[in-house]
């Protein structure tokens, strides 16, 4: 069974702050990979894609990719109330499946 | 465009009563697929359809049954409810390979 692991927390971090989020995939083969915010009550929306190792940015969100490791991570730089909310990472294999990790529940402290 | 959109937003069903839910997108994607979200277990994939005429399963498809009925829609059908199958269902799609999933807004269901 493909899978995808994160911390659920709650990851709790001062406003201001940098939060750093992280994400583990069991499918070597996986293509590519996505981080979603999803407010409560409210459908996910994609926040950083990545495709290839290394770090991509996006304005306060930085994504970072390592193959080798399996491991996805998300940055998010002088956090703000307004990010608190879960996030939750994908991975997309050759087959199009597209399988999700549990979800990181995040709490900016003002 | 109103991306993806599903039908009902709500429904209350009784155990062992069917019923359907539609998902149609008006992007030109390819795939689709049905998710259901559950209280810390994240959205787990229920079937996907990476193309017109063609459906897989996913990582909970029991008591489940898909169809997608052309390139806009795809529908997930529960022919007898359970209560186990209260939960949220997302559908989502892709235009392609390696992009992002669209969700829609989700269909809030309970059994009884």
């Amino acid at each position: 069974q493909k899978e995808v692991e994160q911390n659920s927390g709650p990851l709790s971090v001062p406003e201001g702050a940098i939060a750093s989020l992280n994400c583990t995939y069991s499918d070597r083969v996986s293509q590519s990979f996505f981080w979603y915010r999803q407010y409560s009550g409210k459908s996910p929306e994609l926040i950083m894609s990545i495709y290839s190792n290394g770090d991509k940015e996006d304005g306060r969100f930085t994504a970072q990719l390592n193959k080798a490791s399996q491991y996805v991570s998300l940055l998010i730089r002088d956090s703000q109330p307004s990010d608190s909310a879960t996030y939750l990472c994908a991975s997309r294999g050759r087959d199009d499946k597209i399988i999700f990790g549990k979800g990181t529940r995040l709490h900016i402290l003002p | 465009n109103a991306g993806v959109t599903q039908t009902p937003k709500f429904q209350v069903l009784k155990t062992g009563q069917s019923m359907t839910l539609q998902c149609a997108q008006d992007m030109n994607h390819n795939s689709m697929y049905w998710y259901r979200q559950d209280p810390g277990m994240g959205l787990r994939l229920i079937y996907y359809s990476a193309s017109e005429g063609t459906t897989d399963k996913g990582e909970v498809p029991n008591g489940y049954n898909v169809s997608r009925l052309n390139k806009r829609e795809f529908s997930l059908r529960l022919e007898s409810a359970a209560p186990s199958q209260t939960s949220v269902y997302f559908c989502a799609s892709t235009p392609t390979s390696y992009n992002e999933q669209f969700f829609g807004p989700g269909t809030r269901l309970t059994v009884l």
